[in-house]
């Protein structure tokens, strides 16, 4: 079953404009997890924001949770070409397996 | 090294034959996975090793058949597959059987005739 539910579906953006990709989940969680897929390719680790936390920041990506609503969002400002990927976000912990949300796929024109 | 490498990057084969997919990682995790992802769909888990002992199987066919010889090899063998089997197979590890951060490698592009 999938845990996640991305929005949008897809995205486009001019670069240097800020991207902005929601995910709301059903159950509980212990932490959320946002990857990055290059396409046809396997998936990079971006940023991990636990239960307690409300906010994270790691180079050019925000991410915040908020867990009364099921909630996070990750935003990736000044976008680049290099950007253009798809991104899912994740759920799971302790003994559950993650599991992946449907992603958003990220285009930013040069 | 923080890589995980698979082999092969492609690989075509008809419904009777035998291949294998292989994953490597040098990274001391013990923990490792195997997804299957289709085309615009998220990954979605197959199979978890931990300390080399089948942990979780996702009610997956029989025809996949995972393997994991020692600590920093998995190996996914293929038989009598179907052309619905087409897909990205993703392997991935973790230090533990924690569920924080994978790590990806790059995938075989699977086709089944």
């Amino acid at each position: 079953s999938q845990q996640g539910e991305e929005d949008p579906q897809a995205l486009s953006i001019q670069e240097g404009e800020n991207a902005t990709m929601n995910c709301s989940y059903k159950t509980s969680i212990n932490n959320l997890q946002w990857y990055r897929q290059n396409s046809g390719r396997g998936l990079v680790h971006l940023i991990l924001i636990r239960s307690n936390e409300r906010e994270k920041h790691s180079g050019r990506l925000r991410v915040t949770l908020d867990t009364s609503k099921k909630s996070s969002s990750l935003l990736i400002t000044a976008s680049r070409a290099a950007d253009t990927a798809s991104y899912f976000c994740a759920t799971g912990g302790g003994n559950t397996p993650l599991v992946f949300g449907k992603g958003t796929r990220l285009s930013v024109i040069a | 090294d923080t890589e995980v490498t698979q082999t092969p990057k492609h690989l075509v084969m008809g419904m009777t034959n035998k291949k294998s997919l292989k994953c490597e990682q040098h990274m001391g995790h013990r923990a490792m996975y195997w997804y299957k992802q289709k085309a615009k769909k998220p990954p979605e888990l197959m199979f978890v090793y931990s300390y080399e002992k089948l942990s979780i199987n996702e009610s997956v066919p029989s025809r996949f058949s995972p393997e994991c010889p020692n600590s920093s090899l998995l190996n996914l063998h293929l038989h009598a597959l179907q052309p619905e089997d087409s897909a990205l197979y993703l392997c991935a590890s973790s230090q533990r059987l924690g569920w924080n951060e994978q790590f990806f490698g790059p995938g075989t592009r699977l086709t089944v005739l």
